[in-house]
């Protein structure tokens, strides 16, 4: 049963704190997106890697936001420090390709106090 | 700025109903286009996906491309309780992998 692996599921943190998510994506696939999503903006690109190489994070927040993919199988999306305002829902999404859907992760519920 | 647009609704059918989901994009060199679903606290989950203007029918569900006036829609025919959820439409432009999504309609199927 191929899937998108997220974790943690759930992460509650103190202001300040550093969070680290991981995704492992779908085997065989090369494309990997993260987007965090809330009530108020919806689904947010933060961003997406082909073939392990970062081609877009362009809605990421640089100063306090990384992701990097450091092997095929693992994907991992930093926050340093956390803030509340980064509470929210991340999910990784992984597919083939350019054509081909995207397939989500059951995201990380963040939640930063 | 490329923009996808839906009702949030919520858009409430009565069982056995067709629900009609709507989805406008302002990017008229849009190539694909999909609808996901998500229940609430789930990940959104792909149902269907079309290429070319006119109709794709799977099962229950049909999706409607009409790229002249720049919409997509998503015909949900004999509603169920378990369809309640929320619709993402998503659109990706040639030559970009990244797909756009709108914030997404919530439906409401009542026995």
């Amino acid at each position: 049963d191929a899937r998108v692996t997220q974790t943690p599921r759930d992460k509650v943190t103190e202001m300040g704190q550093e969070v680290t998510m991981r995704c492992q994506p779908i085997l065989g696939h090369n494309t990997v997106f993260w987007y965090r999503q809330t009530m108020m903006q919806g689904l947010e690109l933060l961003a997406y890697f082909r073939n392990r190489a970062p081609l877009d994070d362009s809605g990421m927040p640089k100063d306090r936001f990384s992701a990097e993919m450091p092997d095929a199988t693992l994907a991992t999306l930093k926050i340093q420090p956390s803030e509340p305002r980064d509470s929210a829902v991340y999910f990784c999404a992984s597919g083939y390709g350019g054509e081909t859907e995207a397939f989500f992760g059951q995201g990380t519920r963040l939640t930063v106090v | 700025q490329k923009e996808v647009e839906q009702n949030s609704g919520p858009l409430s059918v009565p069982e056995g109903a067709i629900a009609s989901l709507n989805c406008t994009y302002s990017d008229r060199g849009s190539q694909s286009f999909f609808w996901y679903r998500q229940y609430s606290g789930k990940s959104p989950e792909l149902i269907m996906f079309i290429y070319s203007n006119g109709d794709k029918e799977d099962g229950r569900f049909t999706a409607q491309l009409n790229k002249a006036s720049q919409y997509v829609s998503l015909l949900i025919r004999d509603s169920q309780p378990s369809d309640s959820a929320t619709y993402l439409c998503a659109v990706r432009s040639g030559g970009s992998y990244i797909p756009t999504f709108g914030r997404g309609t919530s439906l409401i199927v009542h026995p």
